[in-house]
């Protein structure tokens, strides 16, 4: 059965820090895996996205993912942390043709 | 703009009276669907639809109906609300093959059951 883990409820850091927010998988056959982020009164938005190719997969705001197929993992980036960044971020993984399963979410704070 | 509309955005009921809550794209999407988000649960997914006329199941199902009439709405159906439907819901949608691509969320639906 797909799965996906999102290891840590809350992550703080200091903003102009890297920032890394976590995400294992488990899933039969190649992976399509997905992040989100949901800001305070509002729906989803997609990042980014890993299909198939580079490893390391832009999306939006500056964030990046690297899909580490040994490790199972797919942890979101980003060099520089912004006040703005801060919000709740879901991994997702392709379940079936038809559906994904969400992780439970990770909090990111970032710290003035 | 391209969107995902959902209505009510807040909404307090007691058990037992029937709610619709609405939603619709306006992104000619084929594929759309309804979760509903809980802290520390993420979101499950309740329905989804490939298209028109076409809806299936999906985690938590028990106490949902759907309907896909036109391409561009989905409205999640409560017949007889309890408490332990209370929570956020999110409509989403995308192209076909909702799995591969990324999906629109609309901004949520906020349903207190007394």
């Amino acid at each position: 059965a797909q799965s996906v883990a999102q290891p840590e409820d809350q992550v703080n850091v200091a903003e102009g820090n890297p920032l890394t927010v976590k995400c294992t998988y488990s899933v039969s056959g190649n992976p399509y895996l997905f992040w989100y982020v949901q800001y305070p009164n509002r729906g989803l938005q997609f990042l980014l996205k890993y299909i198939t190719g580079d490893n390391l997969v832009k999306g939006s705001y500056g964030f990046e993912a690297e899909f580490n197929k040994s490790q199972t993992s797919f942890h979101l980036k980003k060099p520089s942390a912004l006040v703005s960044d801060s919000a709740l971020y879901f991994c997702a993984v392709r379940r079936s043709a038809r559906q994904l399963t969400f992780g439970s979410g990770t909090q990111l704070t970032v710290l003035p | 703009e391209a969107q995902v509309t959902q209505n009510p955005r807040y909404l307090i009921t007691v058990t037992g009276k029937k709610l619709t809550v609405t939603c619709s794209q306006n992104m000619n999407h084929e594929y759309m669907s309804w979760y509903r988000q809980d802290p520390g649960l993420g979101l499950r997914q309740i329905y989804y639809s490939m298209n028109v006329e076409v809806t299936d199941k999906g985690d938590v199902p028990e106490g949902y109906k759907v309907s896909r009439k036109e391409k561009r709405n989905f409205p999640l159906i409560l017949e007889s609300p309890s408490p332990n439907q209370t929570s956020l819901y999110f409509c989403a949608s995308s192209l076909s093959q909702g799995a591969r691509n990324e999906q629109f969320f609309g901004p949520g639906t906020r349903l207190t059951v007394l």
